[in-house]
């Protein structure tokens, strides 16, 4: 049973600060990894998506993955308000074909 | 550049009816895929399709099914309702379809279904 496990949350970050999120998923086969924000009744949006070992950075965000330790992070530098989003991590086995397996998400709060 | 466009939006349905959505992936994707969110699973993968073949399915009844049409957009129908259907039903494009991990989905906005 493929699984991605995320903290749910609230996690809660001031304004500005480094706000950090986490995953870790089941399946050694897993070769790629998303990050998806989704907003209140709104559909999920791609953040990022990272396949390799080591850290890949897109604006204020930087992905992390650890295929040893099966662990794939979210960093959001200078955290704004509107960064107050569920964050749904995601794993894919093999390719295109294959669906992805999404952790329940965890609910991020930016206080102002 | 349309999006993802997925019709209806909301939709209210009794147990046992059956129900059919459609999805208009963004034209060039040619894949589409089906998710089912709901508060308890979270999201959850449907099937997906490409040229008008389910390539992959994932671990629900045979009440779900879908097909793919000649221009891509594709339809799902949910048969004999339960009132566990109830969900947010999101399509998905994409446009690399080959053996790359890296297939990136953009989602529509969904279809709320409510089985009363």
């Amino acid at each position: 049973q493929k699984e991605v496990e995320q903290n749910s949350g609230p996690l809660s970050v001031p304004e500005g600060a480094i706000a950090s999120l986490n995953c870790t998923y089941s399946d050694r086969g897993s070769q790629s990894f998303f990050w998806y924000r989704q907003y209140s009744g709104k559909s999920p949006e791609l953040i990022m998506f990272i396949y390799s070992n080591g850290d890949k950075e897109d604006g204020r965000f930087t992905a992390q993955l650890n295929k040893a330790s099966q662990y794939v992070s979210l960093l959001i530098r200078d955290s704004q308000p509107s960064d107050s989003a569920t964050y749904l991590c995601a794993a894919r086995t093999g390719g295109g074909a294959d669906g992805l397996t999404f952790g329940k998400g965890t609910h991020l709060i930016i206080q102002p | 550049k349309a999006g993802v466009t997925q019709t209806p939006r909301y939709l209210i349905k009794t147990r046992g009816q059956q129900v059919t959505l459609s999805c208009s992936p963004i034209s060039g994707h040619r894949s589409v895929s089906w998710y089912q969110q709901t508060p308890g699973q979270g999201l959850q993968f449907l099937f997906e399709y490409f040229s008008e073949t389910q390539r992959n399915k994932g671990n629900f009844p045979g009440r779900f099914s879908g097909r793919q049409f000649s221009n891509s957009r594709s339809e799902m129908n949910v048969s004999t309702l339960e009132l566990g259907d109830s969900a947010l039903y999101l399509c998905a494009s994409s446009f690399i379809t080959g053996a790359s991990g890296a297939n990136v989905l953009t989602f529509g906005a969904g279809s709320r279904l409510t089985v009363l």
